[in-house]
């Protein structure tokens, strides 16, 4: 059983279209996040949920807008995609906050 | 604002006990010590984490200075499998919610 899962694995899309990517965790997990790995390899926080409400916004731009229908899901909308989106996305989940996250196998996303 | 430092890269030979140090001098009395790994092409994988105490679970032992401000992650019999990326993080509890913040970690390449 996959306790975090993403779709799609791999999004190839042109300059200029929007984009959602889905996230899902069976843990029963209160808290979600969104984590980007640049080219670089290096892995940052873009946003914190808990129960549905978001907690950190971490100087993402507003093209990006998670959505969390439920505390299972949390979905990460890119509208005007540009080149530099290019990078693989990471969904994590934590009960309460916690600092034990557990991880998606992340989708790799290019921009052309 | 790195709150630890490690190498960037090591070796170990397969079968042997890896050792990989965390330099975390201003770690405050409230931070743990969490270790999180990247094997290539998934999503990080929590490890163990500890507050001052040693710790040991099925995956690795940590071993903490009695002055908190370093760390050790050992893994006792090391596998080609083992070969990744490891990040040692200190945050304070609770302080998860937030995000976690990863730095460079070490490339640990397992030798056959």
């Amino acid at each position: 059983d996959t306790a975090v899962s993403q779709t799609p694995k791999y999004l190839v899309t042109q300059m200029g279209n929007d984009k959602s990517i889905k996230c899902e965790q069976n843990l029963g997990h209160d808290t979600m996040y969104w984590y980007k790995q640049d080219s670089k390899k290096f892995l940052k926080i873009m946003f914190s949920y808990n129960n549905k409400e978001l907690i950190i916004n971490e100087t993402v731009p507003n093209r990006f807008s998670p959505k969390s229908p439920d505390k299972a899901h949390l979905n990460l909308h890119i509208n005007s995609l540009e080149l530099g989106d290019s990078a693989v996305y990471f969904c994590a989940s934590s009960q309460g906050g916690l600092e034990t996250q557990y991880f998606g196998p992340g989708t790799r996303l290019l921009v052309l | 604002d790195a709150k630890t430092t490690q190498p960037t890269s090591m070796d170990c030979a397969e079968g042997r006990a890896a050792n990989l140090p965390c330099n975390h001098s201003t770690i405050s009395g409230n931070e743990y010590v969490y270790w999180y790994r990247q094997i290539h092409s998934q999503g990080p994988q929590y490890i163990i984490h500890g507050l001052k105490n040693n710790e040991t679970n099925e995956m690795a032992s940590l071993i903490i200075t009695e002055d908190r401000k370093s760390s050790t992650l050992i893994l006792p019999h090391a596998t080609l499998r083992d070969t990744a990326v490891y990040y040692c993080i200190v945050v304070a509890s609770g302080g998860g919610a937030d995000g976690l913040t990863f730095g460079k970690g070490t490339h640990l390449i397992i030798q056959p």
